[in-house]
């Protein structure tokens, strides 16, 4: 299968720090990528939609000042936590579609706010 | 075991015993699904899918079968083994616009047991 890796794979942060996460596709041109957010022992959390060179699609109860997402290009779109709290920690994990149905998953990055 | 509430449900085999996960999915409008394996701190990852017009589907000791009548979809592993361990995920593909998404289920925790 296709290769999708992320970058940090774990990352702690001050609160009121921003922090960015970064989501390729290495093998395959990305028309779409999907950010999702879990919680321990927790299902996946679609947060928002991404397609190459134009704005995501956030879900609803996701803000997009808080998660702001670039997906500058057909491999690369980033996930950047602004002025992040305690209550961001969690498992955020991006994915990457070329076209056909099936998504390829990151390895997830593990962000702790202290 | 079903997915149901709020609690991950566990199914605990013995090794090399079968294992059969199920999962209720929720649009019948959904037209291709999807099994993922999640091991602990990690991405989720594929291990089958099925289409609508298919009722069972066989993947290497896997197999994957549909009911459209009661939207029912289950994951039979054949001889299970200590590192089929993790939380599996069934996962819907519904159409919201021009932007295909997945719809998860709550995950069921697969334990193997030496």
């Amino acid at each position: 299968g296709a290769v999708v890796s992320q970058h940090p794979s774990r990352v702690i942060c001050k609160s009121g720090t921003s922090v960015k996460i970064e989501c390729r596709s290495l093998d395959f041109q990305a028309t779409t990528m999907f950010w999702y957010r879990q919680f321990p022992k927790k299902s996946l959390m679609l947060m928002a939609t991404s397609n190459e060179g134009s704005k995501a699609t956030y879900e609803q109860g996701v803000e997009k000042d808080k998660f702001l997402i670039n997906h500058a290009s057909l491999t690369l779109s980033t996930l950047t936590v602004t002025s992040a709290h305690p209550e961001d920690s969690s498992f955020y994990i991006c994915s990457a579609r070329g076209g056909e149905r099936e998504q390829f998953f990151g390895p997830g990055t593990r962000l702790t706010v202290l | 075991g079903e997915s149901v509430g709020l609690h991950l449900p566990t199914l605990s085999v013995q090794e090399g015993d079968n294992s059969i996960i199920n999962c209720a999915y929720s649009n019948s409008a959904s037209d291709y699904f999807i099994w993922y394996k999640q091991e602990s701190g990690k991405g989720p990852q594929f291990i089958i899918d099925i289409r609508s017009n298919m009722d069972k589907r066989q993947g290497q000791r896997v197999t994957v079968l549909l009911n459209k009548t009661v939207k029912h979809l289950s994951l039979q592993i054949a001889a299970t083994q200590p590192g089929d361990s993790a939380v599996y995920f069934c996962a819907e593909n519904a159409d919201a616009g021009n932007n295909r998404k997945l719809i998860w289920g709550l995950g069921t925790s697969l334990a193997v047991n030496p």
